[in-house]
């Protein structure tokens, strides 16, 4: 696996608490990307970060904010969390190659919004 | 919303068999992408074939890509237990800004021995 970690690896919390995720890379790779894993919806693209302090919404960005300080962190936080937040998330990392790109994934965070 | 559809959405076949997935998708890309995600684990690159390109092979993989009709399919060849997961067709936009990727759904495949 490339070197990604993501924190922590399962989490039950409340409605209307708020709760971050953090994920750690070691590639130092410029791109890093949250996403969601929902049953019969693939992955779908919260925010990503394209640098340190430089972030931008993705698909699914409602009710979530993130932060990057950091080159080797990207921090995911649902600042009030609700149930329909309960999913399975994944940090990825990537690196400009030429026109392509491939992306490496974390092992991803179980999150349970009671 | 989603850029790329797969098809079938689960697939059961026997060890040894040919497992093919389809993947449509709606927009100009730069590259299509297919990603391997075993149960409770994250996803893992298998291949990745540009909008120039029209197939392409990685061991017992084989992509094709028809720009034309904006579809691609991912044929498994000599299929494993050990190929059983998710399978998902990602897709990189033309003009993107982020390289961002948008996934399928995905195809489960299931290998019998």
């Amino acid at each position: 696996d490339a070197g990604i970690t993501q924190s922590p690896r399962h989490k039950v919390t409340e409605t209307g608490t708020p709760v971050t995720l953090r994920c750690h890379q070691t590639e130092n790779h410029r791109y890093m990307y949250w996403y969601r894993q929902d049953p019969g919806h693939g992955l779908r693209l919260i925010h990503y970060s394209y640098g340190v302090k430089d972030t931008d919404k993705g698909e699914v960005s409602d009710g979530y904010s993130v932060s990057r300080s950091k080159t080797e962190d990207f921090l995911l936080t649902l600042e009030s969390a609700t149930s329909s937040q309960t999913s399975v998330y994944f940090c990825a990392i990537g690196e400009r190659g030429g026109k392509a790109e491939t992306q490496y994934f974390g092992p991803g965070t179980r999150l349970l919004v009671l | 919303s989603q850029q790329g559809e797969e098809d079938p959405q689960a697939l059961s076949i026997q060890e040894g068999e040919n497992a093919t997935m389809n993947c449509s998708y709606k927009t100009s890309i730069n590259n299509l992408q297919w990603y391997r995600q075993n149960s409770g684990r994250g996803l893992v690159h298998l291949i990745l074939i540009r909008s120039n390109e029209r197939e392409k092979h990685s061991g017992r993989l084989r992509v094709t890509l028809d720009t034309s009709k904006k579809s691609s399919s991912l044929l498994i060849t000599a299929s494993r237990a050990a190929d059983t997961a998710s399978y998902f067709c990602a897709t990189q936009a033309a003009l993107e800004y982020g390289n961002k990727l948008v996934f399928g759904a995905g195809t489960i495949l299931r290998v019998k021995s």
